[in-house]
């Protein structure tokens, strides 16, 4: 059981796109859509915005949308706003009750 | 409202055994939808999953990482609905950040929906 790969940054200005991607296995991502997707803002507790693929939790905005291909999961964040800069983390449900994190990427907001 | 809140010690030696409890308020660690989980994040790392307790059939089972699943032990006292954490044999790379969360179980995608604040755990002499 392998820690999913992320990029450890990424950026963007206000008013763009930026997409994240979480690569995993066949034994992970590539096999099960239980891909979630949680931000994280300095000193606060992690926040579920996108679960099962491409599914939002009630409150989190339109612009954040999940996506999968293959082994590789992932976060598109359209018209960032300052607020969005933060960490970016995906899990992977792994099979046998195991899930498995990937290693994050922060994101700054140019 | 569901609350998650951790608590323990702050710093632990060497070679000893960490022990975090979760308190758990607005829903119950008896309901067989959920699962209960910790979470550690290493300073500069990513988030590792260590290991979640569930209620099913009138039996709680675990489930561990495999990488910790020699040192950790996740158990629940239901009289104060709350989650607990050991980790033997502690070393400075398990100074992290540990987080309890409520999590759907596999039907359900297997995401964590509710996270405690986190506690910081430093293990040093």
């Amino acid at each position: 059981q392998s820690a999913l790969t992320q990029p450890p940054s990424a950026s963007g200005s206000p008013g763009q796109s930026v997409t994240f991607s979480c690569t995993g296995t066949s034994s992970d991502v590539g096999t099960y859509n239980y891909v979630s997707w949680y931000q994280r803002h300095p000193g606060k507790a992690p926040k579920l915005i996108i679960y099962e693929v491409s599914k939002r939790p009630s409150g989190v905005p339109g612009r954040f949308s999940g996506s999968k291909s293959g082994s590789t999961a992932s976060l598109t964040v359209s018209g960032l706003q300052a607020e969005d800069e933060a960490d970016y983390s995906c899990s992977s449900y792994a099979g046998n009750n195991l899930v498995v994190f990937g290693g994050g990427t922060k994101l700054t907001v140019l | 409202q569901l609350l998650l809140q951790e608590s323990g010690p702050g710093l632990v030696k060497p070679s000893e055994t960490l022990s975090l409890t979760c308190t758990v308020s607005g829903g119950s660690i008896g309901s067989s939808t959920y699962y209960w989980g910790w979470i550690r994040q290493p300073p500069g790392k990513g988030l590792e999953w260590i290991g979640s307790i569930h209620f099913t059939g009138g039996t709680y089972y675990t489930y561990y990482n495999p990488s910790l699943k020699s040192r950790v032990t996740i158990s629940v006292d239901t009289s104060k609905n709350q989650v607990s954490l050991k980790l033997d044999s502690v070393a400075a790379a398990d100074t992290a950040v540990y987080f309890c969360a409520r999590h759907a179980g596999v039907v359900a995608g297997f995401n964590f929906d509710n996270w405690g604040q986190g506690t910081l755990v430093t293990v040093s002499s």
